[in-house]
């Protein structure tokens, strides 16, 4: 049982590049979730995705976009990074919003923009 | 206001230490509380969640105080695997953390 799968591990841009990091899970959730996690910061939610066919932004939506393909996926798109984009970029998931059920992550993906 | 702020930290506690953290949150109509540790960046994993009644776990213990809009975590008999940062989450529908407590327990 794979978890939360992210891709890629490690990423190096140019500003202005774009890229989309992927994110599936295989666990029948329902709701899943990007952060991002700056140097001596905590998790900062990029967007979530309550259920299949919404999105909704947290707290740093600005420069992101996200779709959510269908239920496993839930894709990160930088249309032209910039250095400040720089980060360690977690997605999760959970079988439900509003329970208390626990997150699942994974692995993280290391972004620079240069 | 941030919708969750953590003690700042950082805590530096010798081992058999009892070390208690605290966070706030700011939206009343927050639901759920959790308390994640993460080890250098890593992902972070949950340590357990927060019930309104309170909660134990070996030598953890998570109090919610609604009254006040707050949880608490408080650690007995300190261990070296201990040193962590410590977050914690609320959450309506979206999960939101804090910014983390940083805790080093020394020998």
């Amino acid at each position: 049982n794979a978890g939360v799968t992210q891709t890629p591990k490690f990423q190096v841009l140019k500003t202005g590049q774009s890229m989309t990091l992927q994110c599936a899970q295989d666990m029948n959730h329902n709701s899943m979730y990007w952060y991002r996690q700056d140097p001596g910061m905590g998790l900062r939610l990029i967007y979530y995705s309550a259920s299949e066919g919404t999105t909704d932004k947290g707290e740093v939506p600005n420069g992101y976009n996200v779709s959510r393909l269908n239920k496993r996926e839930f894709s990160l798109r930088l249309e032209s990074a910039a250095p400040s984009q720089t980060s360690v970029y977690f997605c999760a998931s959970r079988p439900r919003a509003a329970t208390n059920e626990k997150l699942f992550f994974g692995s993280g993906t290391q972004l620079s923009v240069l | 206001r941030k919708e969750v702020e953590q003690d700042p930290g950082p805590f530096n506690v010798p081992e058999g230490a009892t070390v208690a953290f605290n966070c706030t949150y700011s939206n009343s109509a927050s639901q759920s509380f959790f308390w994640y540790r993460q080890d250098c960046r890593k992902e972070p994993k949950l340590l357990m969640s927060v019930y309104s009644s309170g909660n134990e776990d070996g030598r953890f213990t998570a109090q919610l105080n609604r009254a006040s809009q707050y949880i608490s975590l408080l650690i007995r008999d300190s261990k070296l695997s201990d040193s962590a940062t410590y977050l914690c989450v609320v959450t309506p529908n979206d999960m939101r953390f804090g910014a983390g407590t940083r805790l080093t327990v020394k020998p």
